[in-house]
């Protein structure tokens, strides 16, 4: 099992739609999360923390479910400047080797 | 200033040569990064300073070097690279020394092609 999954999609979804990216995380030791936006030949940029009360920010909503080892984000009345690959980030929480693993990506293309 | 900033943008390089890649952060961060991301694939972690000294190396090959000559200030030299090596070369910078809690926030990276 990979240490952070994503589903690669793409998710092709319609202006104005709500769509969901789930991320799952092998590692129960694992202490803090984020969801980063890549535009494609661009640098990640850090859309948002994910923290375990859950947070929101305008249209987007990210969530930890410790138990079931997940975050997700919710991305609501997706506009066509969505579009980009969203990363999940995990952090062990540690100086050691693998302490930050990026997910694959998943992919999201916002159509008119 | 609340950017990282990388250069060169582009760079391209033969199998000889030796070159050097630039970061720079003003924000007061005091861990800084260095990640290799080919097409379509996810960043992976290369090498990761704390307080300017070298606290992870993901097993990276001596062909690539790094430097962290201030808190400022990273460097990677590459000296004789193989074209498996091209790919965008991105570095970032978290508040903390260590590596858990901390946002990373990426430079604009530098796109290597070896030749």
């Amino acid at each position: 099992r990979k240490e952070v999954e994503q589903d690669p999609g793409p998710f092709n979804v319609p202006e104005g739609a709500t769509v969901a990216f789930n991320c799952t995380y092998s590692n129960s030791a694992s202490q803090s999360f984020f969801w980063y936006r890549q535009d494609c030949r661009k640098e990640p940029k850090l859309l948002m923390s994910v923290y375990s009360s859950g947070n929101e920010d305008g249209r987007f909503t990210a969530q930890l479910n410790r138990a079931s080892q997940y975050i997700s984000l919710l991305i609501r009345d997706s506009k066509l400047s969505d579009s980009a690959t969203y990363l999940c980030v995990v952090n062990l929480g540690s100086t050691g080797r693998r302490a930050l693993t990026f997910g694959s990506g998943t992919r999201l293309q916002v159509q008119p | 200033d609340t950017e990282v900033t990388q250069t060169p943008k582009h760079l391209v390089m033969g199998m000889t040569n030796k070159k050097s890649l630039k970061c720079e952060q003003h924000m007061g961060h005091r861990a800084m990064y260095w990640y290799k991301q080919k097409a379509k694939k996810p960043p992976e972690l290369m090498f990761v300073y704390s307080y300017e000294k070298l606290s992870i190396n993901e097993s990276v090959p001596s062909r690539f070097s790094p430097e962290c000559p201030n808190s400022s200030l990273l460097n990677l030299h590459l000296h004789a690279l193989q074209p498996e090596d091209s790919a965008l070369y991105l570095c970032a910078s978290s508040q903390g020394a260590t590596v858990s809690y901390n946002e990373q926030f990426f430079g604009p990276g530098t796109r290597l092609t070896v030749l």
